[in-house]
């Protein structure tokens, strides 16, 4: 799997949108760019992932750049609930064995 | 709650003893993961398994740690001969394996271990 890096903290307004970048130079064609997030002493949980073209869900949007070689995350309205660290993953598509390198992640404070 | 379960969620125990953590995936889902996770640093991969095959470990999966998953349904990670520096937390996650969504995992909430 292809190695992201992220800067390693973020501020943000409560209620602005939050952007946090990603870069993965070194990503291959088969691989999706996926986001994590971590509330302090929790289980990471899934944000949203892509391929090549933009996503939104209810929780983010993706933004992937057309070389595929940064992405950025878009949490539209922060909350304080979204204080939390932010990992960027690139993960190989399709069967047999996979590992994910969760970095060290971008740590988001939302400040009221 | 059909999410991935893990127990005991919080586990101290003294230097020498052996421990076992239990993890439930998501119904269905074929494949079954373990990772690691110290204070300020990412989850680290520890292994895998594809139903009840163990197709990968990492080097960080010392003699003393062994899991297994012996129906392809629930999962079992122990670690003999606990040390201090195997203080941390354990996380499950799991994921289908097909489809469009199949390689996205999801995590369970990890079982702390304190060794003392």
């Amino acid at each position: 799997d292809a190695k992201t890096t992220q800067p390693p903290s973020m501020d943000c307004a409560e209620g602005r949108a939050a952007n946090l970048p990603c870069n993965h130079s070194t990503i291959s064609g088969n691989e999706y760019v996926y986001w994590y997030r971590q509330i302090h002493s929790q289980g990471p949980q899934y944000i949203i992932h892509g391929l090549k073209n933009n996503e939104t869900n209810e929780m983010a949007s993706l933004i992937i750049t057309e070389d595929r070689k940064s992405s950025t995350l878009i949490l539209p309205h922060a909350t304080l609930r979204d204080t939390a660290v932010y990992y960027c993953i690139v993960r190989v598509v399709g069967t047999g064995g996979f590992k994910t390198i969760f970095g060290a992640g971008t740590r988001l404070f939302v400040k009221a | 709650d059909t999410g991935v379960s893990q127990d005991p969620r919080h586990k101290i125990t003294k230097r020498g003893q052996n421990v076992t953590f239990r993890c439930d995936p998501i119904s269905e889902h074929n494949r079954l993961y373990w990772y690691r996770q110290t204070l300020g640093q990412g989850p680290e991969f520890l292994t895998y398994f594809q139903n009840e095959a163990q197709l990968e470990k990492s080097r960080l999966l010392s003699d003393r740690f062994s899991a297994e998953r012996p129906k392809g349904s629930f999962s079992t990670l122990e670690i003999q001969r606990t040390e201090q520096g195997d203080s941390a937390m354990y996380l499950c996650a799991s994921s289908l394996g097909r489809g469009q969504y199949g390689n996205t995992i999801y995590f369970g909430e990890g079982s702390w271990l304190t060794v003392v």
